[in-house]
Formats: structure tokens, C-alpha cells, sequence
């Protein structure tokens, strides 16, 4: 149980393009789901945390209109990257929580390593 | 503010010995404490929990951990590594209030044959 699936798992594209990635939590509600971002060798960072129905949460830092999050429904995030850029290349991972206490686990997707040439 | 520290940046076995894997965390509330493993190129998959029942926490493929309030510690442990436990494992701490994750740095556990 609690499987998270992330997609695509890899894109390349030109500078300019924008580039959507879609979280989906398949056997469970999430009523937060999380993005972040993971720099090589280096631990995960917190970029917005998403409530469904409701506006992401940004961290500092983050430009929330370069990184658009949208939360429709209790299954479905997507973090679309607007206008990206060589240094938007990145491994995104998004993350949703099952239940709404801190002691119960947020449960990962896999990944989407974006290249942008 | 809550944070974890990993004493251990790179921790390297043999094959069939024991594995430990050191976190210490700092937490104004009683913590909820989790180890994710994390494969190349992979999401976190979480190994186990601690959320203030029982101290000595067992999780899969063999892994526990064993919360140590007086030490602050939350070490990982597995009796008898195997090569497929190469990976960079996150000691990981939940804020009680907004739920958000803070990351110890991680530590990259290699496996000799």
C-alpha cells in the first residue's frame, strides 16, 4: 500500500520550454503533497507544500510563479516548471502524506530528473 | 526548530557484518522519527518509524532503529548487510505543526563483497 507514482521520470528539453510533472498518490487520499528538489549528492530540499483545493505553501526562496503547483483533487499534484532554464536542471521528487498527523509518513514518488539543454 | 544530524557522511561494510548508521536530532516536541533509503536515481522508500510507542523500532529488510531520548539518538542497525543495501539512507524528522520533513545530510552506505 501507499504507492506514490511521479511522471515522467526523465525530460529533456530546450531552454525556454515549460515542463509539467504529475504526482499521483494510487491506493490512498493525500490530502498534503510535497515537492522538492534534490541537488547531486546532497539531501532532499522542501520547495512548496501543496493542500488540495487550496494554494501551494512556498518555501523561501522558491518563485512560486516559475514552479506553478496545483493540487485538484486528493490523489493528483502536478508541478509544472515555467519557462525553464539550464539551471532549473534538477531531480524533482514529489512526496504525499497519508492521514493529516506528523507521526504518519509521507510516502515518495520516484523521481523526474529534468535536464534542460 | 527541529533538525537531525547524521555523525556519518560515508559508512563502508563487508558483506554479511553488521551495519550502524548514527543520527543524532534535536526536537522542541516529542519527535516522529523516520529512516528513508534511497537508491540512484530513485524516490525514498521509507524503512521504518518511531512515533513514541515502542523505542526499538523494527522495519524492512531487516532494519531497526532504537530511540534513545537521554542520547537524542536514533541509530540504525542491521545485523548482517547485504549488497543490495548500497544506498544513501536520511535520518528524516516530522514538524508536529505543518508536518514538514527536515533531512539529516545523508549517508552513503557502500558493500564489499
Amino acid at each position: 500500500g501507499a504507492v506514490v507514482s511521479q511522471h515522467p521520470s526523465r525530460v529533456i528539453c530546450k531552454s525556454g520550454t515549460s515542463v509539467k510533472i504529475e504526482c499521483r498518490s494510487l491506493d490512498f487520499q493525500a490530502t498534503t503533497m510535497f515537492w522538492y528538489r534534490q541537488f547531486p549528492k546532497q539531501s532532499l530540499m522542501l520547495m512548496a507544500t501543496s493542500n488540495e483545493g487550496s494554494k501551494a505553501t512556498y518555501e523561501q526562496g522558491v518563485e512560486k510563479d516559475k514552479f506553478l503547483i496545483n493540487h485538484a483533487s486528493l490523489t493528483l499534484s502536478t508541478l509544472t516548471v515555467t519557462s525553464a532554464h539550464p539551471e532549473d536542471s534538477s531531480f524533482y521528487i514529489c512526496s504525499a502524506q497519508q492521514g493529516a498527523t506528523s507521526n504518519q509518513p509521507q510516502h515518495f514518488g520516484d523521481g523526474t530528473r529534468l535536464s534542460i539543454l | 526548530a527541529q533538525s537531525v544530524t547524521q555523525l556519518d557522511s560515508h559508512v563502508s561494510v563487508s558483506e554479511g557484518t553488521p551495519v550502524l548508521l548514527r543520527c543524532n536530532y534535536s526536537s522542541s516536541y516529542s519527535p516522529s522519527l523516520f529512516w528513508y533509503v534511497q537508491h540512484p536515481n530513485k524516490g525514498l522508500q521509507l524503512l521504518l518509524k518511531y512515533t513514541s510507542a515502542a523505542t526499538l523500532v523494527k522495519g524492512i529488510n531487516g532494519f531497526e532503529a532504537e530511540f534513545k531520548k537521554s542520547e537524542t539518538s536514533f541509530h540504525l542497525t542491521k545485523p548482517s548487510a547485504h549488497m543490495s543495501d548500497a544506498a544513501e539512507y536520511f535520518c528524516v524528522v516530522s514538524d508536529p505543526d505543518d508536518y514538514k520533513l527536515s533531512f539529516g545530510a545523508g549517508t552513503t552506505v557502500t558493500v564489499r563483497a
